[in-house]
């Protein structure tokens, strides 16, 4: 079945330092990537997303992209900052309106200034 | 930003007793969400809701769950008969006419089992 994996936490980094979550996926099809933040207290926020191979998802600095040849979609940002601190969830779906969202475990991240 | 909203944030409860977990989805979506987060592991998918019924539903959504959308508004997760392993945070989620492209989710639902 379908299946999502990231690098275990936490991760602590000093501000402007360079940023990378790795995650793979397991796929059956051609499923649509995504890269979902939580902020302390509040919900998960779609940060970026990729639907088909070679695109890059960014937003807010962050990118990812979406490489079939290595079923990964790593997470990256040049310089970090304390306001970043957060868990980032990698996650997978079938394109198909209502069916579920696989997640990976989520990664926290905390950055120091 | 329109926002989904999860009440309460933490509940506590006996084994074996009912629990309701509510949600009040995005006015205008039409596919709604259940997913859980036990301490340490992955976010999991529970079930998914579209025009009043259950459209996909995990091995975890067994009997002692159930889903509901009472007045329009609210979207509510049930749970007949607690259990300590059901002890875990609580996800609503809600998403427009574009399904899972991107779905909105609530802060959570602390469910503690005692």
């Amino acid at each position: 079945g379908n299946s999502v994996t990231q690098m275990e936490g936490p991760v602590t980094l000093s501000e402007e330092a360079f940023l990378t979550i790795n995650c793979t996926y397991t796929a059956t099809g051609y499923p649509s990537l995504f890269w979902y933040v939580q902020y302390p207290g509040e919900g998960l926020q779609l940060l970026l997303k990729a639907t088909k191979a070679d695109d890059k998802g960014s937003n807010k600095g962050f990118e990812a992209t979406y490489r079939k040849e290595t079923t990964s979609f790593h997470l990256e940002k040049g310089s970090v900052q304390v306001s970043d601190s957060a868990v980032y969830f990698c996650a997978l779906s079938e394109n198909q309106a209502g069916t579920a969202l696989i997640f990976g475990k989520g990664t926290t991240l905390s950055v120091s200034s | 930003e329109p926002e989904v909203t999860q009440t309460p944030s933490h509940q506590v409860t006996q084994m074996g007793q009912e629990v309701i977990l509510r949600c009040v989805p995005i006015s205008n979506h039409l596919y709604f969400y259940w997913y859980r987060q036990i301490l340490g592991q992955k976010v999991e998918f529970l079930v998914s809701f579209y025009n009043n019924e259950i459209s996909e539903k995990s091995e975890i959504f067994d009997d002692q769950f159930s889903v509901e959308r009472p007045d329009g508004s609210n979207f509510t997760l049930k749970i007949r008969s607690t259990k300590l392993e059901d002890s875990a945070m609580y996800f609503c989620a809600s998403s427009g006419p574009d399904g899972n492209e991107k779905l909105f989710f609530g802060s959570g639902t602390q469910l503690s089992v005692l």
